[in-house]
């Protein structure tokens, strides 16, 4: 198993660019997610999936698009980038939304910058 | 939402007990407290996690109040390889948050050779 794999481990994008952050897990689970991680402030979710299908906003939505249409797969898009979505970004998945006795499986993150 | 307070900080010395300590006391009877903890440069690992009872797995034990408004994430004997941050969290079972996990600031923990 590989668990939650996030391609690319680093990208510079320009202001107004547009990128897609990768996350594919092999786990079979329902639960997906993706945090920023920011200096000082811990992490911070972002969207979340529930199943294929479904999703539904976090913490901190705004500037991101997420879809999920297979169970393996959760893309996050950034549709014009700006500095302040200078980041490290997490993947995570879980078994299901109500399995509240299994962990979250993250995955190595991203760095991004955005100049 | 509920939050977790934790220390910004601990130091431990090198094979000696840690104990991490989380205050929650606007936890309900439904939410899950889990630990994390983040080595640098990757992403957070689950360490253990509890509702009630105490716990123990190989990595820690957790220590749950009796009021469940705090709890403790004991190290038996700290290494140079559990310096990392480590998360208080709770996993909601119910309400808005429903399945959610919230993460606060963590404790960075630097052990001592």
């Amino acid at each position: 198993n590989a668990g939650v794999t996030q391609t690319p481990k680093f990208q510079v994008l320009k202001t107004g660019q547009s990128m897609t952050l990768q996350c594919a897990q092999d786990m079979n689970h329902e639960y997906m997610s993706w945090y920023r991680q920011d200096p000082g402030m811990g992490l911070r979710l972002i969207h979340y999936s529930v199943g294929a299908g479904i999703t539904d906003q976090g913490e901190v939505p705004n500037g991101y698009n997420v879809s999920r249409s297979t169970t393996e797969d959760f893309p996050l898009r950034l549709l014009s980038a700006a500095p302040s979505q200078t980041s490290v970004y997490f993947c995570a998945s879980r078994v299901g939304l109500r399995t509240y006795n299994s962990p979250l499986h993250f995955g190595n993150g991203t760095r991004l910058t955005v100049t | 939402d509920a939050k977790t307070t934790q220390p910004n900080s601990m130091e431990s010395n090198e094979e000696e007990p840690v104990h991490l300590p989380c205050n929650h006391s606007t936890i309900s009877g439904t939410d899950y407290i889990h630990w994390y903890r983040q080595l640098p440069s990757q992403g957070p690992e689950y360490v253990i996690h509890g509702l009630t009872s105490n716990v123990n797995n190989r990595m820690a034990s957790l220590a749950i109040a009796e009021d469940r408004k705090s709890s403790t994430l004991i190290l038996h004997r700290a290494t140079l390889r559990d310096a990392a941050v480590y998360y208080c969290i709770f996993l909601n079972a119910g309400g808005t948050s429903y399945g959610k996990l919230t993460f606060g600031q963590g404790t960075i923990l630097t052990v001592h050779p």
